[in-house]
């Protein structure tokens, strides 16, 4: 049964420190997204890549955030330095073009 | 500019009614249309799409969603609800000519009354 898988599942910091969040797309898929959850904004797509390659990252903050693709197995997310407005739950999705997207079960990242 | 809309929060029924979960869009060209349930601390989980064909689309649990081009609808339906279906519901759409990208809508809690 394939599936999205991220890491960690929870995540406590403080205010200042750096976030890595990493994410496991569904093997054959080509596009990646990251997703931010809050009850305020509801959801909110950060950055999606097609084929490893960054194709919109307009809805993240550019000061703090980076998201990569180092390959294809791989996707992260990296908040530095993070701040409590950053709290919240991050979703990564995966999919093939054209088709629905597949989400992994979040990272729940509190900033103290 | 390209949108979903959710017209309610929240959606109050008795188990065994029927339910329906609104949805309204605005974009340009033939969508492709999507449902989403998330269920509390999970990630959203696919229940059914539209992209061509039948206006009624069968999905998971039961759901069905029927595609009104003429109101721009994708509503989500089931005939006899289960207290288990009590989660948050999400529409979304694609543009058909569009890149990857979804739109979601804000999401429509669905309780179901024991």
């Amino acid at each position: 049964d394939a599936r999205v898988t991220q890491t960690p599942r929870h995540k406590v910091t403080e205010m200042g420190q750096e976030v890595t969040m990493r994410c496991q797309p569904i093997l054959g898929h080509n596009t990646v997204f990251w997703y931010r959850q809050t009850m305020m904004q509801g959801l909110e797509l950060l950055a999606y890549f097609r084929n490893r390659a960054p194709l919109d990252d307009s809805g993240m903050p550019k000061d703090r955030f980076s998201a990569e693709m180092p390959d294809a197995t791989l996707a992260t997310l990296k908040i530095q330095p993070s701040e409590p407005r950053d709290s919240a739950v991050y979703f990564c999705a995966s999919g093939s073009r054209g088709s629905e997207q597949f989400f992994g079960p979040g990272t729940r990242l509190t900033v103290l | 500019a390209q949108s979903v809309a959710q017209p309610e929060d929240q959606v109050n029924v008795a188990e065994g009614n029927p339910l329906t979960v609104k949805c309204t869009y605005s974009v340009s060209g033939n969508p492709y249309l999507f449902w989403y349930v998330q269920y509390p601390n999970r990630g959203l989980q696919f229940l059914l799409k539209y992209i061509t064909g039948d206006n009624l689309v069968k999905g998971s649990y039961g759901f069905e969603a029927e595609f009104n081009k003429s109101q721009t609808s994708f509503h989500l339906k089931k005939p006899s609800a289960l207290v288990s279906d009590s989660a948050l519901y999400f529409c979304a759409v694609r543009p058909q000519n569009r890149d990857d990208k979804i739109i979601f809508g804000k999401g429509t809690r669905l309780h179901i009354l024991p």
